[in-house]
């Protein structure tokens, strides 16, 4: 059964801190990772993927891949109130071209 | 709007009765996806699909459920005989036709959250 697995939260952060999301997963032959935001009642909306070892950076996103240690991260600097959000996490396994398994999301509230 | 359009967003069912779900893809996607999504839980993958072909089913329950996308037309998720449990929101997602790699990017639509009264 491969799984990925998230602290579910809430995780609360004041306005302008950096917010740290974690991820794990199981499949060691995981190809692809992928953090996606979800608000309320919203759709997953996609805004970091990774494919190989190390960093990744996109504006106040940088998302960190350790496939050794086989997880993944998510660090959003300046945290903004409009970044309370669920964030998933989601990984394609080698196995699969494009099944993706997500975690059940942590709940990110930034407190203005 | 060039998104993955879901209709309806909102379906109400008494058990019993049958649900019906659309999806049309984003435009120069052939590639569907369905997953669900029940409280406090994660998206859970469903059924893979390409125009006519049902490429993975593995996630989709044995009964009651089935899914196609006609070679004209939205994708289609059709839950037989509903029952409490089938409550959630159903997300449909695309991806773009790929010749090489694919990165396993998906693009949701809104989701249709189906209520069995």
């Amino acid at each position: 059964q491969k799984e990925v697995e998230q602290n579910s939260g809430p995780l609360s952060v004041p306005e302008g801190a950096i917010a740290s999301l974690n991820c794990t997963y199981s499949d060691r032959v995981s190809q692809s990772f992928f953090w996606y935001r979800q608000y309320s009642g919203k759709s997953p909306e996609l805004i970091m993927s990774i494919y190989s070892n190390g960093d990744k950076e996109d504006g106040r996103f940088t998302a960190q891949l350790n496939k050794a240690s086989q997880y993944v991260s998510l660090l959003i600097r300046d945290s903004q109130p409009s970044d309370s959000a669920t964030y998933l996490c989601a990984v394609r396994s080698g196995g699969s071209n494009y099944k993706l398994t997500f975690g059940k999301g942590t709940l990110l509230t930034v407190n203005p | 709007n060039a998104g993955v359009m879901q209709n309806p967003r909102h379906l109400v069912r008494r058990r019993g009765q049958e649900a019906r779900l659309r999806c049309s893809p984003m435009k120069g996607h052939s590639h569907v996806y369905w997953y669900r999504q029940l409280p406090e839980e994660g998206l859970k993958f469903m059924v893979y699909l390409q125009k006519e072909n049902i490429i993975d089913e593995s996630g989709m329950p044995k009964e009651r459920f089935s899914a196609e996308f006609p070679k004209e037309g939205p994708s289609i998720l059709r839950i037989q005989q509903v029952v409490r449990g089938d409550s959630a929101a159903y997300f449909c997602a695309s991806s773009p036709r790929t010749s090489g790699v694919n990165t396993g990017e998906l693009f949701f639509g809104e989701g249709s959250r189906l209520t069995v009264l």
